[in-house]
């Protein structure tokens, strides 16, 4: 079974830049999450989609954040303008439904700089 | 207030000797405890769950969990520690209520030494 799979690995940006991630989850799992990891930190919640609908978005800095999931399946994850503070690593992860074990994909590694 | 917490922050054992890592929770609806595992530059795999079946789980890698709800506990332990289980290490508690809620705890760093 492939896993949750994630792009890009690895930017690079300047502070005021743009970026976005991609994020495919597990084939049939409806529940998506982004979390952001800080290094040294735990994972911090972003949002939480069942199907293509938002379940938990209270965590995402809505003036710099945003996501969607079209059609209940990839989704993606967009700063925009990036500030110093946002150098995290970008982890996707899905689960069979929102009482299930949640799966993580390897993470998007961002550094603005 | 549901929290978890991991009592460690950092645990250095000799290769061989036994690994215990601590999660305590605090609940008011029966949670499922999951622990995680963050290699350097690698996401997050599970290595075990307890939901609400047998209290003691094995997990991968020789991990094995016992769950205990008169003292809201879930540690993780190894009986000999190998050189390749240094990492991060993630207890989790999922809630489940009007609306699930996922409840990460701070992590423990586990270090080996030969």
């Amino acid at each position: 079974e492939a896993g949750v799979a994630q792009s890009p690995r690895y930017k690079i940006i300047e502070k005021r830049q743009s970026v976005a991630f991609w994020c495919n989850p597990i084939s049939g799992h409806a529940t998506l999450y982004w979390y952001q990891q800080i290094l040294g930190q735990g994972p911090k919640l972003l949002i939480q989609f069942q199907n293509n609908g938002v379940v938990d978005d209270s965590q995402l800095p809505k003036d710099r954040f945003s996501a969607e999931r079209l059609k209940g399946v990839d989704s993606t994850l967009k700063i925009q303008p990036a500030k110093l503070e946002d150098s995290a690593v970008y982890l996707c992860a899905s689960s069979p439904r929102t009482r299930n074990t949640i799966y993580f994909g390897e993470g998007s590694w961002l550094t603005v700089v | 207030a549901q929290s978890v917490t991991q009592l460690d922050s950092h645990v250095s054992v000799s290769e061989g000797t036994p690994v215990l890592l601590r999660c305590n929770y605090s609940s008011s609806y029966s949670p499922s405890l999951f622990w995680y595992v963050q290699h350097p530059n690698k996401g997050l795999q599970l290595l075990l769950k307890y939901t609400s079946a047998a209290t003691l789980v094995k997990g991968i890698n020789g991990f094995e969990a016992e769950f205990k709800k008169s003292e809201t506990s879930f540690h993780l332990t190894k009986p000999s520690a190998h050189m390749s289980d240094a990492a991060e290490y993630f207890c989790v508690v999922t809630l489940y209520s009007s609306a699930s809620k996922i409840i990460f705890g701070s992590g423990t760093r586990l270090s080996i030494r030969p």
